[in-house]
Order: structure tokens, then C-alpha cells, then sequence
């Protein structure tokens, strides 16, 4: 389909673990967010992408998380040394520009043990 | 951007409307409210979106007040797969992006 596609669709890591998350949104959208949602919370924000640059990255925990977009296409989200409260969905968007609706990703469920 | 209060749960019958309230009351001028829903094991899915004027498309139906400071969702004839959290959410469209700070919304159960 032409939807933004995340992989893996689960990921179970061990504490302490690096981890390594993917995004692949659609076609020629400039704009790419990620996203963290606790289990029963709303989305929150973590970083965001306009091409290769990262524009905005506030709403990154701490410096465990990092984010990159080399060729403004493909993104992937690390996470290194991962801890419990890491455990959540991580949701990828995209979109035309930055003042175009959002399309999300169905996410990464990731389990740290 | 301006906070959004929402009823955590409703319930609706099958075939019935669905309104969906949202109260927005330190919207800015230039806000938009936008509405989102995520069903289980989704990524969010954009429903609709509008500034002053009441909005309409295929899924649903946007009533915003004439103060602003409110708003309602409408989803006319509602159905089982529209079983899902509702946020409302309303955002500046600013060179900063198109950054969308969720609430914790509502949940809409629809029943047969």
C-alpha cells in the first residue's frame, strides 16, 4: 500500500539493549514525526523532520534517543541502553508539508524486559 | 498551543449519531481545531479539520461555535468500526511544523 509503513511491527529487548526503529513514510512527504504512546495515553511528541533536517527534537526523553533522516526519505528512531520505562508504541507520520494533515504508521510495540 | 477538554468515555447506539463534544476555551485566532481517531493497534487517523466555519467531508461533520471556545464532532449514522479514542486537538500552522499535541480523548464505544 501506499501508507507510511513502520517496522518491526513488535520489538522485545533486554534491558540495556540498543534497539533500532524504522519508518518508511510516503512518497515525497517532506514532514516526518515521531511519536511515544504510553499505554492508555495520547501520543506525544518526540521529534520532527522536515527533509534531512531535524527541526525540532524537544520532545526527546533524554540523550538515549536519537533520530535521523540521512536522505529525507527513510527514518529511523535508536534508542541505546534501553530502560523499562522505554516500553511503549512508537508511531511514525508524514506529511506533504507542514501544513498538511498527518498520516501515522500502525507503530512499533516495543517490550523492554 | 491551547489546551482541549474532552469527556473520557461515551457511548453510542449503532446507527444513531455520534456527537462528540470539545471544549477549547483559551483557543488563539489563528488555532485550528483538528479531529484524530485511533482505533486498537492504529496509528491515529485524521478525520477532519476546520478554523471558524463548520466543516463537512465523508466521514463526519465539525460544528464549532461562534466563540470558538467549543466544538463538536459528528459522526451522522455511527457504526461498530467507529469504535475508537476521538482526540480533539487544536494546533498554530507555524514554520515550526505541524506538530499535533494530543489530550488523552474521548473513547467512543459504539454498541449494536
Amino acid at each position: 500500500g501506499a501508507g507510511v509503513s513502520q517496522s518491526p511491527r513488535y520489538k522485545v529487548a533486554k534491558r540495556g539493549q540498543d534497539v533500532a526503529l524504522r519508518c518508511d513514510p510516503i512518497s515525497g512527504h517532506v514532514s516526518l514525526f515521531w511519536y511515544q504512546q504510553a499505554l492508555g495515553q495520547g501520543p506525544e511528541f518526540l521529534t520532527y523532520f522536515q527533509n534531512e533536517a531535524q527541526l525540532d527534537k524537544s520532545g526527546l526523553p533524554s540523550d538515549r534517543f536519537f533520530a535521523e533522516r540521512p536522505e529525507g526519505s527513510v527514518s529511523t528512531l535508536k534508542i541505546q541502553r534501553t530502560q523499562q520505562e522505554d516500553s511503549a508504541v512508537y508511531l511514525c507520520a508524514s506529511s506533504l508539508d507542514r501544513e498538511r494533515k498527518l498520516f501515522f504508521g500502525s507503530g512499533t510495540q516495543l517490550s523492554v524486559l | 498551543d491551547a489546551k482541549t477538554t474532552q469527556p473520557p468515555s461515551m457511548d453510542c447506539a449503532e446507527g444513531r449519531a455520534a456527537n462528540l463534544p470539545c471544549n477549547h476555551s483559551t483557543i488563539s485566532g489563528n488555532e485550528y481545531v483538528y479531529w484524530y481517531r485511533q482505533i486498537h493497534s492504529q496509528g491515529p487517523q485524521y478525520i477532519i479539520h476546520g478554523l471558524k466555519n463548520n466543516e463537512t467531508n465523508e466521514m463526519a461533520s465539525l460544528i464549532i461555535t461562534e466563540d470558538r471556545k467549543s466544538s463538536t464532532l459528528i459522526l451522522p449514522h455511527a457504526t461498530l468500526r467507529d469504535t475508537a479514542v476521538y482526540y480533539c486537538i487544536v494546533r498554530v500552522v507555524s514554520n515550526a511544523g505541524n506538530m499535533l499535541t494530543f489530550g488523552g480523548g474521548t473513547r467512543l464505544m459504539v454498541k449494536p
